[in-house]
């Protein structure tokens, strides 16, 4: 099974501040991997797919890069709808997992 | 419009049973592998089970390997998850959702909203 590992656990910042959250894949996952956004109450949103595709009509703040094991989601400038729970997810081998998670959090 | 609308959720005792159905529509649901993701309260996402267009393959985590079976009925633009032998740590919000972009992989989007399991006497 491969492991994704986020960090940090949660990210304190405050509006209009750059978020740069971290997935590190064990072993090896190509650029088979999705970054999720989730809100409370809501179900996940699917944002970057293939490490750095972005979903259709997702916002210029929200970037994403790596290959490998190392993977890097960046939001520019945190907006208020920005702060949520992110999840990075590898679909290159069965079983799918997920990361467990970064909270963005208002500071 | 893509929407995926689960149902099946509720209160069941440990050992028993439960069938969960998630309707597709706005999408050519045949053409589609479709997934099951839980969470449980407050936790992060566990895959659970895909199964592919045509149900030739079905994948399931170990965690509820023997217990629990993804199918479809591609005329009903339905896919479901029958769960056994159900135990109090399959307790979770139940997601159904689509595979984003056929031949790209399973990463997943849209989900539906989500269905409540809980497993407790």
């Amino acid at each position: 099974e491969i492991v994704m590992t986020q960090s940090p656990a949660t990210l304190s910042l405050s509006p209009g501040e750059r978020a740069t959250l971290s997935c590190r894949a064990s072993p090896s996952v190509g650029n088979n991997l999705a970054w999720y956004q989730q809100k409370p109450g809501q179900a996940p949103r699917l944002l970057i797919y293939g490490a750095a595709t972005t979903t259709t009509g997702l916002p210029a703040r929200f970037s994403a890069s790596g290959s490998g094991t190392e993977f890097t989601l960046t939001i520019s400038s945190l907006q208020s709808e920005d702060f949520a729970v992110y999840y990075c997810q590898q679909y290159n081998n069965w079983p799918l997992t997920f990361g467990q998670g970064t909270k963005v959090e208002i500071k | 419009e893509v929407q995926l609308l689960e149902s099946g959720g509720g209160l069941v005792q440990p050992g028993g049973s439960l069938r969960l159905s998630c309707t597709a529509s706005g999408f050519a649901f045949n053409n589609y592998a479709m997934s099951w993701v839980r969470q449980a309260q407050g936790k992060g996402l566990e895959w659970v089970s895909t199964i592919t267009a045509t149900s030739i393959s079905t994948y399931y985590a170990d965690s509820v390997k023997g217990r629990f079976t993804i199918s479809r009925d591609n005329s009903k633009n339905t896919l479901y998850l029958q769960m056994n032998s159900l135990r109090a740590e399959d307790t979770a919000v139940y997601y159904c959702a689509k595979r984003a972009v056929a031949g790209i992989g399973h990463c997943l989007d849209p989900w539906g909203q989500g269905t409540l399991v809980t497993v407790s006497s």
